[in-house]
């Protein structure tokens, strides 16, 4: 069974950088066909795509980012422990919202981490 | 873009309802929809815009393709209150519309 487990402070300052990590159960982060997504939820924007990673060719990983968070965004797969994390520098009020990391495969995001709350606050 | 509508709809158990998503361009069938409950995170309920996923029960329906696609939910059930979500695969990035409320 896959299970997504996310983990990282859910309170960041302005200007500071948000980290967060998704351990993957079930499943391993190199998996052929599969890709490792962050995905944020806020009132005001709905559903939001913010990254991807996943291995491309033989030790070659692929990365993709969101318009609105390239620069600040880096993705992050570690295969010796399974998972793979966000950081996202320079946080503003703007980036407070719930994370996601998620699951693609065939189109679609069939398994989710339970979620982050993030708080951007001094 | 993603547009979704309504952003709120109030019903009452056992009614119909019909959600909708229009693209922007078209997605072919590219099209998934999804139920989000208050806490959780959002389930796939229909891929490929009418294919249901595992579990799913029959009375939630999708149609559409191209620019403009329906979830049908027929006999609505107290647990069917949440919210739900569209999402285009084919033009990359993947893109979600604001989402629909089915209220009480």
């Amino acid at each position: 069974q896959i299970h997504l487990q996310q983990s990282g402070p859910g309170l960041v300052k302005p200007s500071q950088t948000l980290s967060l990590t998704c351990a993957i159960f079930g499943d391993s982060v190199s998996t052929n066909d599969i890709a490792w997504d962050w995905i944020r939820q806020s009132p005001s924007r709905g559903l939001e795509w913010l990254g991807r990673t996943n291995l491309a060719s033989k030790s070659k990983w692929y990365y993709d980012y969101a318009v609105s968070v390239k620069g600040r965004m880096t993705i992050n797969p570690d295969t010796s422990k399974n998972h793979f994390s966000l950081q996202l520098k320079s946080v503003t009020p703007d980036d407070a919202a719930m994370y996601y990391c998620a699951r693609a495969s065939g189109g679609r995001y069939g398994y989710w981490g339970q979620g982050t709350l993030v708080t951007v606050s001094s | 873009v993603m547009t979704q509508s309504p952003a709120t709809l109030s019903v009452s158990p056992g009614e119909t309802v019909t959600l909708s998503c229009r693209a922007s361009q078209s997605v072919s069938s590219n099209l998934v929809w999804y139920q989000q409950k208050p806490g959780q995170a959002p389930r796939v309920l229909i891929y490929g815009a009418s294919t249901r996923a595992i579990g799913i029960p029959a009375r939630f329906s999708g149609s559409g393709s191209g620019t403009e696609f329906t979830l049908t939910i027929s006999s609505l059930q107290s647990e069917d209150f949440a919210l739900y979500h569209c999402q285009q695969n084919n033009n990359w990035p993947w893109t979600f519309g604001q989402g629909t409320k089915v209220e009480i």
